[in-house]
């Protein structure tokens, strides 16, 4: 198994530009999540998703959107870049929603310019 | 308040040393706790669940205490390999029909130093 795969690895935006964060995982989890680590700060939760056809806003959705057609894939859209969008996003999933490990992707950098 | 709470360090420490880490968390609907461990520029992995009862692994002991609201983790015989930052995580119950919510402290910084 891959588990949890993340692309790209890095990114540079310009202010107002788009793009879609790929992730993917192979253990055919439900629960998928994205979260943003800012430097010096725990990972805080943007979506997530309980099922395929299913997401829910986390902490922090303002400037992102996502989908989840499949089990395996849940794209993260950032639609008008901004500065303070610039951070490390990791992707993760989980076999449940309660108490079970969850496996993260390897993450992707981005940087807005 | 933030839903979890941890002191960040740095906590520099000679190897072999005992080092513990404190976590605190202020909703009373969370159920089930963990630490993880996370290097520089890599993402999380998961270092052990945290169960009511307390729970070892090796050089490492998790405890709960529900009553306060308050995880640790204690490492014992410090190695130079358990250098990386430390998560606190919580995972909150949500609404019906809806997934759980997992929240994370900032994290604990340790140096294990030769």
């Amino acid at each position: 198994n891959a588990g949890v795969t993340q692309t790209p690895k890095f990114r540079i935006l310009k202010i107002g530009q788009s793009m879609t964060l790929q992730c993917t995982q192979d253990m055919n989890h439900n629960y998928m999540y994205w979260y943003r680590q800012d430097p010096g700060m725990g990972l805080k939760l943007i979506y997530y998703s309980v099922g395929a056809g299913i997401t829910d806003k986390g902490e922090v959705p303002n400037g992102y959107n996502v989908s989840r057609s499949t089990t395996e894939d849940f794209p993260l859209r950032l639609e008008l870049a901004a500065p303070s969008q610039t951070s490390v996003y990791f992707c993760a999933s989980t076999h449940t929603g309660g108490g079970g490990t969850q496996y993260f992707g390897p993450g992707t950098r981005l940087l807005v310019l | 308040r933030k839903e979890v709470e941890q002191d960040p360090g740095p906590f520099n420490v000679p190897e072999g040393a005992t080092v513990a880490f404190n976590c605190t968390y202020s909703n009373s609907a969370s159920q089930s706790f963990f630490w993880y461990r996370q290097d520089c520029r890599k993402e999380p992995k998961l270092l052990m669940s945290v169960y009511s009862s307390g729970n070892e692994d090796g050089r490492f002991t998790a405890q709960l205490n529900r009553a306060s609201q308050y995880i640790s983790l204690l490492i014992r015989d410090s190695k130079l390999s358990d250098s990386a930052t430390y998560l606190c995580v919580v995972n909150i119950r949500g609404l019906p029909n809806t997934g759980n919510q997992f929240y994370f402290g900032t994290g604990t910084s340790l140096t294990v130093i030769p």
